[in-house]
C-alpha cells in the first residue's frame, strides 16, 4: 500500500528565505504526483504536476522535482513571502487516478 | 478556469439525520472524488467514480453512499450522521486521461457539524 510521507510537519522561516519541502513516497509506481495549497479552512489549491516521466516543474517561484527511483520529491520555494504561508500538501497517484497524501507541512514565514 | 463547487460551506446537522453535500464541476470531468479531512489523519478518499452511475469505494467508505447520475455533479450522502462524521468534506474531479496527467482540482470543502 502507498504511503507519503512529509517531515517536519511545521516549518517557520523568516522572510526573504529560499526553502525546500520534502516529500516521500513508498512505492514507484506512481502515474505524477502533485503539490497542493491549503490554506486554513479552505479546499486545496493545485500548485504543479509532475508526471512520472518528468523531472521537474516549474510554476514562478516554485519549483517541484521528482525521483521516482528513489521515491522522493522536494518543493522548491526560492524568496519567501509571508504570503506563501499555508499547508503545503503532496499525493501521488497510481493508474486509476486515486490520489494518496502525505499529511502536509504547515509553512510559516515571519515578515 | 476549472471550477468545482459544493454546495455547502458549513453545514450543522443532528446524529440520525439523513445529510447530502453536493458537488459540481464544470468541465466535463470523467472523474470526481469525496475525501473527508481530519486533523492528524489528512485527507482520505471515501468514494469516486470513473463515469455517470459508476461508483467505487475508496478507504473508508462505511456509513457513506454516493450517487451520479449526470456527468457534473456527484452526491455524498451520510444515511445516519453521527458525531464521528463531523469533519471537513472535500470533492474533487479530474479528466480521464491515459497518459497519466489527471490533475485534480478541489472544491472549497464543506465543514460538517454533527450534534
Amino acid at each position: 500500500k502507498q504511503e507519503v510521507t512529509q517531515i517536519p510537519a511545521a516549518l517557520s522561516v523568516p522572510e526573504g528565505e529560499n526553502l525546500v519541502l520534502n516529500c516521500s513516497f513508498t512505492d514507484s509506481a506512481i502515474y505524477n504526483l502533485q503539490w497542493f495549497r491549503q490554506d486554513p479552512g479552505k479546499g486545496l489549491t493545485s500548485l504543479l504536476l509532475i508526471q512520472s516521466s518528468q523531472r521537474e516543474q516549474t510554476s514562478g517561484r516554485l519549483n517541484a522535482s521528482l525521483d521516482k527511483s528513489s521515491g522522493r520529491s522536494t518543493l522548491y520555494i526560492a524568496a519567501s513571502q509571508p504570503g506563501d504561508s499555508a499547508t503545503y500538501l503532496c499525493a501521488v497517484s497510481g493508474a486509476n487516478s486515486k490520489l494518496t497524501f502525505g499529511k502536509g507541512i504547515t509553512l510559516s514565514v515571519r515578515p | 478556469d476549472v471550477k468545482v463547487t459544493q454546495s455547502s460551506r458549513y453545514l450543522v446537522k443532528r446524529t440520525g439525520e439523513k445529510v447530502f453535500l453536493e458537488c459540481v464541476q464544470d468541465m466535463d470531468h470523467e472523474n470526481m472524488f469525496w475525501y473527508r479531512q481530519d486533523p492528524g489523519l489528512g485527507l482520505r478518499l471515501i468514494y469516486f467514480s470513473y463515469d455517470v452511475k459508476m461508483k467505487e469505494k475508496g478507504d473508508i467508505p462505511e456509513g457513506y453512499s454516493v450517487s451520479r447520475e449526470k456527468k457534473e455533479r456527484f452526491s455524498l450522502i451520510l444515511e445516519s450522521a453521527s458525531t464521528n462524521q463531523t469533519s471537513m468534506y472535500l470533492c474533487a474531479s479530474s479528466l480521464y486521461d491515459s497518459s497519466g496527467v489527471n490533475e485534480q482540482f478541489f472544491g472549497p470543502g464543506t465543514r460538517l457539524t454533527v450534534l
